[in-house]
């Protein structure tokens, strides 16, 4: 089932902060971020594996809530490069899958992000 | 070697034509995905091979065709494709883990237009 993302579109000034949230109505083993930028491939930021767990990539950084299957990505300090189309992916339980290995991800709508100078 | 390649990065195909898109990654990773990209729309997931056995299809149409002849190829064969088959076709790899399948590399992907 597809995670929803929120917000659909956001514009900031460069240097402004901002968070997009990723929700899911099934349990969870992961939530990825991924960025697009137009006519490029997708491009891994991180992964959150635990609950509660929190990562960071430079200005980047990203929490899981396990309880609530909610994961939140925090841009700050934006900045003209961040921008581009930001996917959720999530992952289900292990213990939900039909079988080992990989089942891959299924990626929410998308937040569009324009940062302007 | 961090790199997806896939081939062709653009292909015009009729109704009636068999074509094959191509995805090769020399990372040692032991799953490998296609997905269908439609403009301003999220990938949506065709195919899993997880140690080259096909794990996952998400009950794709059958003029879709995967295979996977080694760990590091993955073939998309095409055979009498509708108009509204045309998308961009990303290829991506990972290293499936003790629970959960891993960071997802992405190709550049492989634009297909069905006139």
């Amino acid at each position: 089932q597809q995670p929803v993302q929120s917000p659909q579109a956001v514009i900031l000034r460069e240097g402004e902060d901002a968070v997009i949230n990723c929700s899911s109505s099934k349990a969870l083993y992961s939530v990825h971020w991924y960025r697009q930028k137009h006519g490029e491939a997708p491009v891994f930021l991180m992964i959150l594996l635990k609950g509660g767990e929190q990562k960071g990539h430079d200005k980047i950084s990203a929490s899981f809530n396990e309880k609530k299957q909610q994961s939140s990505l925090y841009l700050t300090a934006s900045q003209l490069s961040y921008s581009g189309t930001y996917f959720c992916g999530t992952e289900r339980l292990r213990a939900l899958r039909t079988g080992g290995g990989a089942d891959g991800l299924t990626f929410g709508k998308g937040t569009h992000l324009i940062i302007q100078p | 070697d961090t790199e997806v390649t896939q081939t062709p990065k653009h292909l015009v195909m009729g109704m009636t034509n068999k074509k094959s898109l191509k995805c090769e990654q020399h990372m040692g990773h032991r799953a490998m995905y296609w997905y269908k990209q439609k403009a301003k729309k999220p990938p949506e997931l065709m195919f899993v091979y997880s140690y080259e056995k096909l794990s996952i299809n998400e009950s794709v149409p059958s003029r879709f065709s995967p295979e996977c002849p080694n760990s590091s190829l993955l073939n998309l064969h095409l055979h009498a494709l509708q108009p509204e088959d045309s998308a961009l076709y990303l290829c991506a790899s990972s290293q499936p883990g003790d629970r959960g399948g891993g960071e997802l590399f992405f190709g550049e992907g492989s634009r297909l237009t069905v006139l």
